[in-house]
């Protein structure tokens, strides 16, 4: 079986800087994925770490430690957009028919006050 | 963004009722998935599709069916619906790149009263 486990909520103001862990318990790992939901919207893909490292897209990183079955999601220069649940998944390993499930954390409810 | 589309959008329903939602792509996409979205639980698989006519369970599989025999369409059907399955629903579909990337309908609301 697999368990993800990320805050439930963090607060920040705009411009500031908000990192996002997640730790996860997998009987086989590919890769930590990250999403993005907007209240009432549907989730929509962030990154992908595979590798351990840091992946930078922009104001958001991700970085992974696979010997600590640990990643963060790193969102920088904060703005009101930016208000939203973020999900961690990690990707199964499984057999063939099951390379495309993921399984998803409880996601973190970020608050970007002004 | 993906074209996929679900419906209906909003349901409203009673319990013991069958109810089925329709999910479609014109992405040509392998994989195809059904998520279930509950406060403080974040997605839960119901069900995916690895193929036409080829499904498997999710982690929250009982009470639900699927079925995909066109590779735009999987169908979820809640056999006999119960509140507790009050929820929003979200298809998903994705391909078979390294990083998995699934793209999300725009999700159904259902209330079973």
């Amino acid at each position: 079986g697999q368990s993800l486990e990320q805050p439930s909520e963090v607060t920040a103001v705009e411009g500031a800087i908000v990192q996002i862990n997640c730790t996860y318990q997998t009987s086989g790992f590919y890769g930590l994925s990250w999403y993005q939901q907007h209240d009432g919207g549907a989730p929509t893909f962030l990154s992908y770490n595979a590798l351990d490292g840091l992946e930078e897209t922009g104001r958001f990183s991700s970085f992974l430690s696979r010997s600590d079955s640990y990643g963060y999601l790193l969102l920088q220069e904060l703005q009101m957009k930016d208000s939203a649940s973020y999900f961690c998944a990690v990707r199964d390993r499984g057999t063939t028919d099951s390379w495309g499930k993921l399984q998803f954390g409880a996601g973190t409810q970020v608050v970007v006050t002004p | 963004d993906a074209g996929i589309t679900q419906s209906p959008r909003h349901k409203v329903t009673e319990t013991g009722t069958p109810v089925t939602l329709r999910c479609h792509q014109t992405e040509n996409h392998r994989y195809m998935y059904w998520y279930r979205q509950d406060p403080g639980h974040g997605l839960r698989l119901i069900h995916y599709s690895y193929g036409v006519k080829d499904t498997d369970k999710g982690e929250v599989s009982d009470g639900y069916s699927v079925s995909r025999s066109k590779t735009e369409d999987f169908l979820l059907t809640l056999e006999s619906a119960t509140s507790s399955q009050t929820s929003v629903y979200f298809c998903a579909i994705s391909g078979t790149g390294e990083g998995n990337e699934q793209f999300f309908g725009p999700g159904t609301r259902l209330t079973v009263l």
